[in-house]
């Protein structure tokens, strides 16, 4: 089945410092999404891409879906503590297959 | 807008037990999908309905069902429960199958 490769698996970073996180697949997408999920809550949608080459921003949050359509990436710029959490990237081929979901990355923020 | 609810938020059952799970999608939804979170597997896909039809099941044992009602909402059901079902399981509502999901809290299920 198709599966997605998600990495960094964890980070830890700096307050202020950026973050690049992507998800490769050896399949094509016709949709990604990336979500964000904070203990003991479900994943919150941040940003959904559909078109190939398709780079969309949410606040400090960039994500690109790329142009093979096989990955997509996600950045963030001058992280903050709140940033923390686990980072998901979802792909979801047609209407007719299930979201698939990377494993995810986890994000720690030191003050 | 309300998002999407889930009843109940927490369940501790013991081993052969069975447990009933509701999700209640955002209005005008008609997609929901289930999913299994556990630390080792990361979200597992269990099935999808769209009004009132399963679309897609994951690869998971006949123990899980679910069902859609004419009102979108949704509920699933685990029979003769094992410790290794303990999980957050958790439901996602779109407009349609193509668009994109969001997710309730999820309810956390402990199996003793």
């Amino acid at each position: 089945g198709q599966q997605l490769n998600q990495s960094p698996q964890s980070m830890f970073i700096q307050e202020g410092e950026d973050v690049s996180m992507n998800c490769t697949s050896s399949s094509i997408f016709n949709t990604w999404l990336w979500y964000k999920q904070e203990p003991g809550e479900g994943p919150v949608l941040l940003i959904a891409l559909y078109k190939a080459g398709e780079l969309t921003s949410n606040g400090r949050l960039t994500a690109q879906f790329g142009i093979t359509r096989k990955d997509s990436f996600l950045n963030i710029s001058a992280s903050i503590p709140s940033d923390v959490g686990i980072y998901f990237c979802a792909g979801l081929y047609s209407g007719n297959t299930p979201l698939v979901f990377g494993k995810g990355t986890r994000l720690s923020v030191i003050a | 807008k309300a998002g999407v609810t889930q009843t109940p938020r927490y369940l501790i059952k013991t081993r052969g037990q069975q447990v009933t799970l509701s999700c209640s999608p955002i209005s005008g939804h008609r997609s929901v999908s289930w999913y299994q979170q556990t630390p080792g597997q990361g979200l597992q896909f269990l099935f999808e309905y769209f009004s009132e039809t399963q679309r897609n099941k994951g690869n998971f044992p006949g123990r899980f069902s679910g069902r859609q009602f004419s009102n979108s909402r949704s509920e699933m059901n685990v029979s003769t429960l094992e410790l290794g079902d303990s999980a957050l399981y958790l439901c996602a509502s779109s407009l349609g199958v193509y668009n994109e999901q969001f997710f309730g809290p999820g309810t956390r299920l402990t199996v003793l």
